[in-house]
């Protein structure tokens, strides 16, 4: 079966400074994953995806992340984050069963920028 | 038409009532997708229609949850004699067809609350 897991429940970084939200995958066959963000009362937005090629993925709002084939990784990153990017941060996976290409999430990632 | 939308944003229920939700995908859309998102979780896969046939359903759609898309334009969602565990974000996406899932577009959602 298909699977995303989000180790942390929460991120907490000062304005400015670089963040990274973690992700890592379980399927069969390559993977297509993708990064949606989420504000409060919300739906979800599509930041960016992988598919194929460069596994370094840009994306909104100067979001990047890159597949890391070996470790099954497809951290999320900025430079430098803003009090705006607060939000919640989900990593997804095509589930490859069926022809449905429903997408299973993981259980998110509270971000936490400090002014 | 400036994305998909969901009516209404907030529905407060007693238990045993029924509710039925409604959801506009893109226009151009034919794949629509139910989600359901509780605290502290990513969101679920329901149920999964392309055009006006659902052809695909999770077993976490009890036989209470009933899908429907006539026409393969509009989608509702309706639980029947709701309990307090249906509380919950509903969420609804629409896709283009295609081989490779594109990003979905997400509605804003409805939050149920079961009182």
């Amino acid at each position: 079966a298909q699977s995303v897991a989000q180790p942390e429940d929460q991120v907490n970084v000062a304005e400015g400074n670089p963040l990274t939200v973690k992700c890592t995958y379980s399927v069969s066959g390559n993977p297509y994953l993708f990064w949606y963000v989420q504000y409060p009362n919300r739906g979800l937005q599509f930041l960016l995806k992988y598919i194929t090629g460069d596994n370094l993925v840009k994306g909104s709002y100067g979001f990047e992340a890159e597949f890391n084939k070996s470790q099954t990784s497809f951290h999320l990153k900025k430079p430098s984050a803003l009090v705006s990017d607060s939000a919640l941060y989900f990593c997804a996976v095509r589930d490859r069963g069926g022809a449905t290409n429903k997408l299973i999430f993981g259980t998110g990632t509270l971000l936490a920028v400090q002014p | 038409d400036t994305g998909v939308s969901q009516d209404p944003r907030h529905k407060i229920t007693k238990r045993g009532q029924n509710v039925t939700f409604r959801c506009d995908p893109i226009s151009e859309h034919n794949r629509l997708y139910w989600y359901r998102q509780t605290l502290g979780q990513g969101p679920e896969f329901l149920t999964y229609f392309q055009n006006e046939a659902q052809l695909e359903k999770s077993r976490l759609l009890s036989d209470r949850f009933s899908a429907e898309r006539p026409k393969g334009s509009f989608s509702t969602l309706e639980i029947q004699r709701t309990e307090q565990g249906d509380s919950a974000m509903y969420l609804c996406a629409s896709s283009f067809p295609g081989e490779v899932a594109d990003g979905y577009t997400f509605g804003s959602g409805t939050r149920l609350t079961v009182v």
